[in-house]
């Protein structure tokens, strides 16, 4: 089983809302990302926690707030949003950070 | 930093016949090379990988591709379209430490049927 979870699946939210994304996997995979993906657009790379540390933060504005509270789960807490940010937000993950990386379904996100 | 460049945008393809999407790729040390596949509305899929070994690879579907060290290069490729094929398709690359994916802007692919 390849599955990873995002909720929600749909998000609007107002520039002075806090919400937050989760994504859960139980494959036993110790290294999660947060990709941005625009419409017509790739992903880019966010964040990637390994073992349960960030070890990457791609120059993400601090209104993004990434927490990996155990190697199951990872959020994305939301804060202070731009119309701009609107986007698919896609979580990732992979047995180790060398490894293949298999995606969500994403959580589509419109900022009013 | 490394990039992935793949050649064609759009491509527009009839049923049954062949696919070959270009993707080059710079980086200056050992990479793992990925073909992901988008169908409308759902998510990205893992469609094959290289990483070490045999440099043609076989995926998912009937795909496959060939990572050509010397140009760079790991095109996909399948001999025989479908319609189900239609999707959005993405070269992506990773280097060898703790870091995420790369990707191409990505090809749409449209089979008539």
């Amino acid at each position: 089983d390849t599955e990873v979870t995002q909720t929600p699946k749909h998000l609007v939210m107002g520039m002075t809302n806090k919400k937050s994304l989760k994504c859960e996997q139980h494959m036993g995979h110790r290294a999660m990302y947060w990709y941005k993906q625009k419409a017509k657009k790739p992903p880019e790379l966010m964040f990637v926690y390994s073992y349960e540390k960030l070890s990457i933060n791609e120059s993400v504005p601090s209104r993004f707030s990434p927490e990996c509270p155990n190697s199951s789960l990872l959020n994305l807490h939301l804060h202070a949003l731009q119309p701009e940010d609107s986007a698919l937000y896609l979580c990732a993950s992979s047995q180790e950070s060398w490894e293949t990386q298999y995606f969500g379904p994403g959580t589509r996100l419109l900022v009013l | 930093a490394q990039s992935v460049s793949q050649h064609n945008h759009h491509v527009i393809l009839s049923e049954a016949a062949s696919l070959e999407l270009g993707c080059n790729y710079s980086y200056g040390g050992t990479v793992n090379l990925f073909w992901y596949v988008q169908y409308p509305g759902q998510h990205l899929q893992l469609l094959l990988k290289y990483f070490s070994g045999d440099p043609l690879v076989k995926g998912i579907k009937g795909f496959e591709a060939e990572f050509i060290k010397s140009k760079f290069s790991f095109n996909l490729r399948k001999p025989s379209v479908q319609w189900s094929d239609t999707a959005e398709y993405f070269c992506a690359v990773k280097g060898g430490g703790a870091d995420g994916l790369t990707f191409g802007k990505g090809t749409h692919l449209i089979i008539q049927p």
